[in-house]
């Protein structure tokens, strides 16, 4: 079982505020770091693959960093608006195994107006 | 432009009944998976595929079976359902590209009850 590890589980912000949560996975095997946005009710949508240690990937308000090393990504939301509210997953692309995602449980963020 | 189409999108059952859930995509991708979402559980790998004409188990496939006759639909069948397959279930396909860098693309999801 490989655990990708996402925390925290739930976020309550005002709108506004900037937020980050943490995505961590073991730094042995890394191919790649998908992240993904998912609202209620829809489908999760991809957000950003990151494959370098050191790696920046920025859109619109969100951005993401990457340490291979120690085995870790951030998202950052820059000021958070309601429609930012959704679950945010990360997972690890071993590149062993085909294209197979090992996902995390997600971080669900909420923004209150 | 379609993407990826999951049908149906709800079904009830009743234990022991059987069903197939169909994903069709249309991007030309070679790996389609089947996922299913449960609260607290995140997304749950169940079967995968490389190609037409292969499979492979993932992280909970036992119950389910899967079929890729054609390179843009993936089955997903359940022989004997039960109440513990009630769930979400969520197709996604991606591409080679560049390695193993494509994301994944996924459908809208089906949701299935067992009672």
């Amino acid at each position: 079982i490989l655990n990708v590890e996402q925390s925290p589980q739930s976020l309550h912000v005002q709108e506004g505020d900037s937020t980050n949560f943490t995505c961590s996975f073991p730094s042995s095997n890394f191919y790649a770091l998908h992240w993904y946005r998912w609202e209620t009710a829809k489908s999760p949508e991809a957000l950003f693959v990151m494959t370098l240690n050191g790696d920046e990937k920025k859109k619109g308000r969100i951005s993401a960093t990457l340490n291979t090393k120690e085995g870790y990504s951030y998202l950052y939301i820059k000021g958070s608006q309601p429609e930012d509210s959704a679950t945010y997953l990360c997972a690890l692309d071993r590149g062993s195994t085909l294209g197979r995602l090992y996902f995390g449980r997600g971080t669900q963020l909420t923004v209150w107006p | 432009n379609a993407g990826v189409t999951q049908t149906p999108k709800f079904r009830v059952l009743k234990t022991g009944q059987s069903m197939t859930l169909l994903c069709a995509q249309d991007m030309n991708h070679e790996y389609m998976y089947w996922y299913r979402q449960d609260p607290g559980m995140g997304l749950r790998l169940i079967h995968y595929s490389v190609g037409e004409g292969t499979t492979a188990k993932g992280e909970v496939p036992d119950g389910y079976n899967v079929s890729r006759l054609k390179k843009q639909n993936f089955l997903l069948g359940l022989e004997s359902a039960a109440p513990s397959q009630t769930s979400v279930y969520f197709c996604a396909s991606s591409g080679i590209g560049t390695g193993v860098y494509q994301p994944q693309h996924f459908g809208d999801g089906t949701r299935l009850s067992i009672l």
